[in-house]
């Protein structure tokens, strides 16, 4: 069975500073990794994915991630957050087989100004 | 094009009562997904369709039931609703070919349902 474990609840940063928000997972065979982002009162978009190939990936508003197979790490970074990234943030994992998506618990990151 | 739409927005459910939410996409995705959302948890799977006349249980199905009579429309229904029932509910839809589990999935606004 595949897990996903985002490892800080909430995340409070600065506005313009940098962040980076943790996602690490559990699998025995290989993943696809994805992050989502929900605004207030609304479902969720993609903002990135790891299928294969380079293991940093971009999404959209900035937004990057990198895969660490050894880690079994999908870490999701930005150079610097505006007031309007102030919402929760969900790690999920698939496979290849199966039909399932696995989710954390997300991180609810606040930007200050 | 509207997307994945859901209704109602909020409810509100007597304890033993049942009742139906609705999820329709207008994009022509053969897969669509239940998920309930419960507060500092992520989403779990309730059920799923890979297309019309198909369906099939997630994580946590007990409780629910759904069909899939036509490929826009994929509605839940909570029979006997009990107050664990309480959370919110998304529906979510993808197109997948060969690979359906690299396939974005494009989520409707949810609902909000209490049961008392």
């Amino acid at each position: 069975a595949q897990s996903v474990t985002q490892l800080d609840s909430q995340v409070p940063v600065f506005e313009e500073a940098p962040v980076e928000l943790r996602c690490n997972y559990s699998s025995s065979v290989s993943v696809y990794l994805f992050w989502y982002v929900q605004y207030p009162n609304q479902g969720l978009q993609l903002l990135l994915k790891y299928l294969s190939g380079s293991t940093l990936v971009k999404g959209i508003n900035g937004f990057e991630a990198e895969f660490n197979k050894s880690q079994t790490s999908f870490h999701l970074r930005k150079p610097s957050v505006h007031i309007s990234d102030t919402a929760e943030y969900f790690c999920a994992v698939s496979t290849f087989t199966g039909n399932q998506f696995y989710f954390g618990t997300g991180t609810s990151l606040t930007v200050i100004p | 094009n509207a997307g994945v739409t859901q209704t109602p927005k909020f409810h509100i459910l007597k304890i033993g009562q049942s009742m139906t939410l609705q999820c329709t996409q207008d994009m022509n995705h053969n897969y669509m997904y239940w998920y309930r959302q419960d507060p500092g948890m992520g989403l779990k799977l309730i059920y799923y369709s890979v297309g019309a006349g198909i369906t099939d249980k997630g994580e946590v199905p007990n409780g629910y039931n759904v069909s899939r009579s036509t490929t826009e429309d994929f509605p839940l229904r909570l029979e006997l609703a009990a107050p664990s029932q309480t959370s919110v509910y998304f529906c979510a839809s993808k197109w997948s070919g060969s690979a359906p589990n690299t396939d974005t999935q494009y989520f409707g606004p949810g609902t909000r349902l209490t049961v008392l």
